[in-house]
This record gives C-alpha cells, sequence and structure tokens, in this order.
C-alpha cells in the first residue's frame, strides 16, 4: 500500500462544477502539499499546510490531522484548470517528500 | 526573474551513453533535488543536496551521479549503468535543508528518451 494515495486517479467534469480532490496518507507528517502539473510538464505549488483550512481565489484546501485526510476543492470550475494535481507529505519517518501518483483532472467547456 | 531552469527539455541519448542534465537556480536556495516521473507513478527521488559540496542518495540512485559544485547548480548524469533512463526529470530547489517540510520549487522538467 503506497504511503500517499489519491483519489479519484482520473476526474471529468463540466465547466462551473465544483471538483473535490482526495488524499490520504499512512504516516507521520510535518506538512502537506497541494502540487499543479499542467501538460507541458512543469510543476508549480499550490499550498502547504500542516493544518485547518487555505484559500486561494477558486481553490480551497484542507486537512485533518487526526484522520489523516486532506481535500482540494475547485469552485466554479473552468477547462484551465486540467492538469493533473498531486499530493505529496513531508514524512517525518522517511525525511523526505513522499508523493501520491496523482489525478489527473479533464474541464470540459 | 528568480526560478529554476533545466536543459534542454527534450533529449535523446543513444542506448550505453552516458548524458547531463543541467539545473540551474537563481533563488539563493541551499536544498537541491532531483526527481524521476513515470506514467501512473509518483514522483520518486534520485539524489538531494543540503548543501554546496554535499549530497545524499535518495530511493533510486543506482545508474545515476551528481555534483554540487556550485550553490546554484546540481547537475545529473544518467550513466549506462541505469537499465529504464526513459522518463521525465524534474529538479527541484528549496530554501533550507530539511527535506520533509520546507517547499519545493520545481523546475519545467527535461523528458529523456533512450532510443
Amino acid at each position: 500500500k503506497n504511503e500517499v494515495e489519491q483519489s479519484p486517479q482520473n476526474l471529468t467534469a463540466q465547466e462551473g462544477e465544483f471538483i473535490t480532490i482526495n488524499c490520504s496518507y499512512s504516516v507521520g507528517i510535518s506538512a502537506l502539499h497541494w502540487l499543479q502539473q499542467h501538460p507541458g510538464g512543469g510543476i508549480v505549488s499550490l499550498f502547504m499546510l500542516s493544518s485547518g483550512k487555505k484559500k486561494h481565489g477558486r481553490l480551497i484546501a484542507t486537512i485533518n490531522i487526526q484522520e489523516k485526510h486532506s481535500s482540494l476543492h475547485i469552485t466554479a470550475s473552468h477547462p484551465r484548470d486540467s492538469a493533473v494535481y498531486i499530493c505529496a507529505v513531508g514524512s517525518l519517518l522517511a525525511q523526505k517528500l513522499v508523493f501520491g501518483q496523482g489525478t489527473r483532472l479533464t474541464i470540459n467547456p | 526573474d528568480g526560478g529554476i531552469t533545466q536543459s534542454p527539455k527534450y533529449l535523446f541519448r543513444k542506448e550505453g551513453q552516458n548524458v547531463t542534465l543541467s539545473c540551474e537556480q537563481n533563488l539563493n536556495h541551499d536544498a537541491m533535488y532531483w526527481y524521476r516521473q513515470d506514467p501512473g507513478q509518483g514522483l520518486r527521488l534520485i539524489y538531494y543536496s543540503q548543501i554546496v559540496n554535499d549530497f545524499q542518495k535518495g530511493d533510486i540512485a543506482e545508474g545515476y551521479s551528481v555534483s554540487r559544485e556550485k550553490k546554484e547548480s546540481f547537475p545529473l548524469t544518467v550513466t549506462s549503468a541505469q537499465k529504464n533512463p526513459t522518463a521525465f526529470y524534474l529538479c527541484a530547489s528549496s530554501i533550507a535543508p530539511g527535506v520533509e517540510g520546507n517547499e519545493q520549487f520545481f523546475g519545467p522538467g527535461t523528458r529523456l528518451t533512450v532510443l
């Protein structure tokens, strides 16, 4: 079992829909990261959080430390949100970032 | 503009040849990392460096080598010993050592194809 599991692996939605991507982890962590990878391959950091909730524009990230679970929400989704979203955790045991497999999101106009 | 650059974007290599991937950052970050990305898998750590003239093996270091002679540069050599080198390679950096928590900034990546 991977230390970081994301669901769903693939998600297709219509423009304007509310999107939720989930991340569960099984190790003690210092922080959790949400990253965005566009088709060209470059990766951008969206959020780094260790508790509670963060919001940036239409993106919201939440984390529940007790349940070892995080969600990334996108409100009023747009085709430009189409990308792979990656969850990564700073593992206290492994002393490194551990990455999920990613969720491929496609927003159709 | 501060950032991380990787070159080239696409690289083709004949089997049996060594090849070096470039990674440069002007963010004044101490720590730098190399990751490999394969389809359907999460990023895997190849090597990392927390300070100049020092580097550590990651999870999949076999068949790779690195150097860190300057703070801003962390080149990765894919040697002929790497059994399956075709992949997407990403370089990253963070302000300070401490792999587990600091936000990492990523370069645009190099796609290596072995012919």
